[in-house]
């Protein structure tokens, strides 16, 4: 069964801790995203990928970190310095960057 | 630079009634547009989308979009709304050229309430 899963589902996190959500895709696409959904501001990008072991920033980056070590996985890091981090964050892929993305199921991380 | 707008906030239809939630865009060159839906504390999911060709395009759920290139639109419809159509509605578009190439633009979503 293809698709696209997070982990994990809520996470909570103590100010000062960074933590690291999981995305992984089993879809064999090239690229992979990952958003940031706040009410009533869409979504918007904070890092993507197009290939294995290349990464870009997008335009939400400040205070998050990613790796692309696999092609279909592709964890995201939000650390002490991101300001306002609970939110609920989207993973998507895509066979390449000009193509329909997918989406995951998503993470809602709030800091306590 | 390039953006998506859509106007409506929110909409609240009876069920049964049609549907048409709108959707303009801002960009250079035709973008690649896309409607996806998403459930309350869920993904979102693919409704459908438009590269090229025919202009009136069809998706799940019983939803189509047409692409009008004179009004910069791509209004989403539906001409009979279930109770279970009740969402929040994304339209977005994608650059297939240019220095913004490969990036997805979304709008601010409109949120749907359907009424018995």
């Amino acid at each position: 069964d293809g698709g696209i899963t997070q982990s994990p589902k809520y996470l909570f996190r103590k100010e000062g801790q960074n933590v690291t959500l999981s995305c992984e895709q089993n879809l064999n696409h090239d690229a992979m995203y990952w958003y940031r959904q706040d009410p009533g501001q869409g979504l918007r990008l904070i890092y993507y990928s197009q290939i294995v072991n290349d990464f870009q920033k997008g335009d939400i980056a400040e205070g998050y970190s990613v790796s692309r070590e696999k092609k279909e996985s592709f964890p995201l890091t939000v650390t002490s310095a991101q300001k306002n981090p609970t939110a609920f964050y989207l993973c998507a892929s895509s066979i390449s960057r000009e193509d329909t993305q997918y989406f995951g199921p998503g993470t809602r991380l709030t800091v306590l | 630079a390039q953006s998506v707008t859509q106007p409506d906030i929110h909409i609240t239809v009876s069920e049964g009634a049609s549907l048409e939630l709108r959707c303009n865009y801002s960009y250079g060159a035709t973008p690649y547009l896309f409607w996806y839906v998403q459930s309350p504390g869920q993904g979102l999911q693919l409704l459908l989308k438009y590269f090229s060709g025919d202009t009136l395009v069809q998706g799940i759920k019983g939803f189509e979009a047409e692409f009008k290139r004179s009004q910069s639109s791509f209004n989403l419809r539906k001409p009979s709304v279930h109770w279970s159509d009740a969402a929040e509605y994304f339209c977005a578009g994608l650059n297939a050229g240019g220095t913004s190439y490969g990036k997805l633009t979304f709008g601010q979503g409109t949120i749907l309430t359907v009424h018995p």
